[in-house]
């Protein structure tokens, strides 16, 4: 069973609009979330992450959300630029504190961010 | 450059030859992992590493195997290789008490 989800497997935007990407998880003993992106014939590369006692972190354009009641966390993307188009995976992990894994890495199943302009 | 390397990037392969895919990092990272990537899957951990000769299993560990016999290298081995592990291979690392982790270019496999 999917411990993160990505419901929307694809989002366009115009230039210079907001780009909100969603992720839902299920697990509570998670303690970091990250936000990955991923061009064609690339590795993943990371963008941002969030700690669980966190609720916003921001970075440039890229901002993280965490709702830990909603078990939801978004990326916000403002202004969004053509070269944003890439593949977004939301990721979390454990510490190792609380009984969560540490080394384990569990991704959603990506969105792919078209922005057009 | 600091990175992690993964050879080949691209592998043609029968059922059954065993095969390896090596990958190494320059950055004196503890951790280790191997991802596939399959349309519509995502990204699912294979096999981690949090240090040398401690290996763990991921989500999909079965037909794989890997060791870590020095702290730079992790290698994938295909004993067996079938069909439905025709894939997209990604080798990644990460110092202990970092967040994220560093990915390699990718390894695209075709077993036929």
């Amino acid at each position: 069973d999917q411990q993160v989800k990505q419901n929307s497997p694809s989002l366009s935007v115009q230039e210079g609009r907001i780009s909100i990407l969603n992720c839902d998880y299920t697990n509570s003993m998670f303690d970091y979330f990250l936000w990955y992106k991923k061009y064609p014939a690339e590795g993943p590369t990371f963008l941002i992450s969030i700690s669980s006692i966190k609720d916003k972190n921001e970075d440039g354009r890229f901002t993280v959300f965490l709702n830990k009641s909603a078990k939801h966390l978004s990326l916000h993307i403002v202004p969004s630029q053509p070269g944003d188009s890439a593949v977004y995976f939301c990721a979390a992990s454990g510490s190792g504190n609380r009984g969560s894994t540490l080394g384990r890495l569990y991704f959603g199943r990506g969105t792919q961010l078209t922005v057009w302009p | 450059e600091a990175q992690v390397t993964q050879n080949p990037r691209y592998l043609i392969t029968v059922t059954g030859k065993k095969l390896t895919v090596t990958c190494s990092q320059n950055m004196n990272h503890e951790y280790m992992s191997w991802y596939r990537q399959d349309p519509g899957l995502g990204l699912r951990q294979i096999y981690y590493s949090m240090n040398v000769e401690v290996t763990d299993k991921g989500d999909v560990p079965e037909g794989y195997k890997v060791s870590r016999k020095e702290k730079r290298n992790f290698p994938l081995i295909l004993e067996s290789p079938s069909p439905n592990q025709t894939s997209l291979y990604f080798c990644a690392s990460r110092l202990q008490g970092a967040v994220g982790y560093t990915f390699g270019s990718g390894t695209r496999l075709t077993v036929v």
